[in-house]
């Protein structure tokens, strides 16, 4: 069974710049996750889709961020305009109907 | 809010040595996961623990519930390089359907 796909793993912008982040989960699996992971810290849950609907984006900061899920399978998240404080490991989850979350490798993202 | 306090944050020790470290929180959990994230990649989710007081083994990896189901541990038995990883706890956030994640133990085990 293939895994959680990201890409790019890496990316280096500068700040003001835009970037996009793209994810495709485990075959079959409804739910989606999008977590900002900084140095030193936990993941911290963005944003969380059941198939196409969001079910919770409350930590998820509107002003700049974005994400979608067409057709409830791929999904993009992205930055506009990227801060230095965005620099993270952005990582991409997936589960089915159980509580079990498969992780992707994550795009390590640096702001300059 | 930090909800899951992991300690220690860091801790390096010699191939052969046991450890133990802790997930903690004023809260209380219905379930709590352990995971292993090594360098560059995602975290692997390890066990989930459910009853209060449940204990379980992998290996030589043994998590323990607390029996007010507020709190964790991870001991691990002769560790070995292929230990070295950060460990996460997780539980889900009380009344909503996300998961919370602590800052996690940051391990380095020496051959």
């Amino acid at each position: 069974e293939a895994g959680v796909a990201q890409s790019p793993r890496y990316k280096i912008i500068e700040k003001r710049q835009s970037v996009a982040f793209w994810c495709n989960p485990i075959s079959g699996h409804a739910t989606l996750y999008w977590y900002q992971q900084i140095l030193g810290q936990g993941p911290k849950l963005l944003i969380q889709f059941q198939n196409n609907g969001v079910v919770d984006d409350s930590q998820l900061p509107k002003d700049r961020f974005s994400a979608e899920r067409l057709k409830g399978v791929d999904s993009t998240l992205k930055i506009q305009p990227a801060k230095l404080e965005d620099s993270a490991v952005y990582l991409c989850a997936s589960s089915s109907h159980t509580d079990t979350q498969y992780f992707g490798p994550g795009t390590r993202l640096t702001v300059l | 809010t930090q909800l899951l306090e992991q300690s220690p944050q860091f801790l390096s020790i010699q191939e052969g040595e046991n450890l133990t470290v802790y997930c903690n929180s004023s809260s209380v959990f219905s379930s709590l996961q352990w995971y292993r994230q090594e360098p560059g990649e995602g975290p692997v989710l390890l066990v989930t623990v459910v009853t209060g007081g449940e204990v379980k083994k992998l290996k030589r990896l043994t998590f323990q519930f607390g029996d007010a189901r507020k709190d964790s541990s991870l001991h691990i038995t002769a560790a070995q390089p292929g230990d070295t990883g950060l460990y996460l706890c997780a539980a889900p956030y009380t009344g909503g359907f996300k998961t919370i994640f602590g800052a996690g133990t940051r391990l380095f085990v020496k051959a």
